[in-house]
């Protein structure tokens, strides 16, 4: 059962270019995240999901872009990528649950992003 | 806007010691959750706080809610050195959503 695995897990990119990440989850989770972590900052939620086929905007949404076409998958893009966008990026996923188990969120190994 | 804040940031501590890691959130919640993060690792769930007056335990650590003060912590009981790591609170705020809210983390080394 891999859980939430994050594509790609490194990536330097120039200024202005674009790049798509990609998040899969095999939990059959309905709610799907994508934080953004800096150092000191904590995580910053960027566009977060509740369901195929809808996104919404988080704190930081500006400058990226979401698609979630299958359940299992969460897109995050970056169509003209700046040197601001440089951080680590995690995807999370989680269901409404019960009790003991309500709403943990299970996250990606991460994706550190470069942006020169 | 929910905000949660999280004192200390910085914890170094020595084997064998106690100590709290606090976080205050601002506005009503009755969800709370803490988490682990290994250096250049993912976050790993340690605690789901439902209501007021949770308490959980593993291990050397144990968590509590009080939703009326809008606070939980974090004991820490004679720490050890694989204790070290950064521990995120989150709150969740409230809705269908299941959106969190993080604090900026404490970062906890602990000495031999």
């Amino acid at each position: 059962n891999a859980g939430v695995t994050q594509t790609p897990k490194f990536r330097v990119l120039k200024t202005g270019q674009s790049m798509t990440l990609l998040c899969a989850q095999d939990m059959n989770h309905e709610y799907m995240y994508w934080y953004r972590q800096d150092p000191g900052m904590g995580l910053r939620l960027i566009h977060y999901s509740v369901g195929e086929g809808t996104t919404a905007k988080g704190e930081v949404p500006d400058g990226y872009n979401v698609s979630r076409l299958k359940k299992q998958n969460f897109l995050l893009g970056l169509e003209s990528a700046a040197p601001s966008q440089t951080s680590v990026y995690f995807c999370a996923s989680s269901y409404e649950g019960h009790g003991g188990t309500k709403n943990i969120q299970y996250f990606g190994a991460g994706t550190r992003l470069s942006v020169l | 806007e929910l905000k949660v804040e999280q004192n200390p940031l910085f914890l170094s501590m020595q084997e064998g010691k106690n100590y709290t890691i606090y976080c205050n959130y601002s506005t009503t919640s009755d969800r709370l959750y803490w988490y682990r993060q290994d250096p250049g690792k993912s976050l790993e769930s340690l605690f789901v706080l439902l209501s007021n007056g949770a308490v959980k335990q593993e291990g050397r650590l144990m968590a509590s809610l009080d939703t009326k003060a809008r606070l939980s912590t974090l004991h820490i009981t004679a720490a050890v050195h694989d204790l070290s790591a950064t521990y995120f609170c989150a709150v969740d705020s409230g809705g269908s959503n299941y959106k969190l809210t993080f604090g900026k983390g404490t970062l906890l080394t602990v000495n031999p």
